[in-house]
């Protein structure tokens, strides 16, 4: 399985933008990068995916390396409901979603 | 978005005993659904893929006659936990795949066992 790195835990301040940074360096060709987030006692959410290019959706945007080997998950402004673990997974399809420890983001008020 | 939910959101049970949880996809039909196991500050683990009308494939590791897995409908996939012990106690979630569109996750099922 492809692996991700992600960095465990990132701050953020209300109303500001987020980085949330994954790497990915041995992504194959045919590897969706997808995004979750759990928020405590539920379980994880859609947040968004893509292949190559960016992606942006009501929740967020994705914005892929030109190798691949690395995206970066945008949150454009943080609130407090955002506070989160988020998850960076590679698969090839939907059937094989594997969860890494992913970044727990704090939302400072 | 499509809505999948788990019942009962929380149990408790003695040691020894079997408890099922529900999982249903509740606006559209899922041909695959998946169960994962959390353990506290830990991550999902996927631990078995159930598609509807066949046998459940099981994560190495995991006892498929201890987990037993049905998914008789396309919106309705179980998860028994036969003769629990207190290290099964866990939060277990299921996830249903809508065609080829993302896997959407049910809110969680905390079960402990006593």
């Amino acid at each position: 399985d492809a692996k991700t790195t992600q960095p465990n835990s990132m701050e953020s301040n209300e109303e500001e933008p987020v980085h949330l940074p994954c790497n990915h360096s041995t992504i194959s060709g045919t590897d969706y990068i997808h995004w979750y987030r759990q928020l405590p006692s539920q379980g994880p959410e859609y947040v968004i995916h893509g292949l190559t290019s960016n992606v942006n959706n009501r929740m967020a945007s994705l914005a892929i390396a030109e190798d691949r080997k690395s995206s970066t998950l945008i949150l454009h402004r943080a609130t407090l409901r955002d506070a989160a673990v988020y998850y960076c997974i590679l698969s090839p399809n939907n059937n094989d979603m594997r969860f890494g420890a992913g970044t727990r983001l704090t939302v400072k008020p | 978005g499509a809505v999948v939910s788990q019942h009962p959101s929380w149990v408790i049970c003695k040691s020894g005993t079997s408890v099922k949880i529900e999982c249903r996809s509740l606006d559209f039909q899922a041909t695959t659904m998946f169960w994962y196991r959390q353990f506290p500050k830990q991550s999902l683990m996927l631990m078995a893929t159930s598609n509807e009308g066949s046998k459940a494939t099981y994560e190495q590791g995991v006892e498929k006659d201890k987990f037993l897995i049905n998914h008789a409908s396309l919106t309705l996939s179980t998860l028994t936990v036969t003769s629990a012990h207190p290290e099964d106690s866990s939060f277990y979630i299921c996830s249903a795949l809508q065609g080829r569109d993302e896997q959407y996750f049910g809110p969680g099922t905390r079960l402990t066992v006593t």
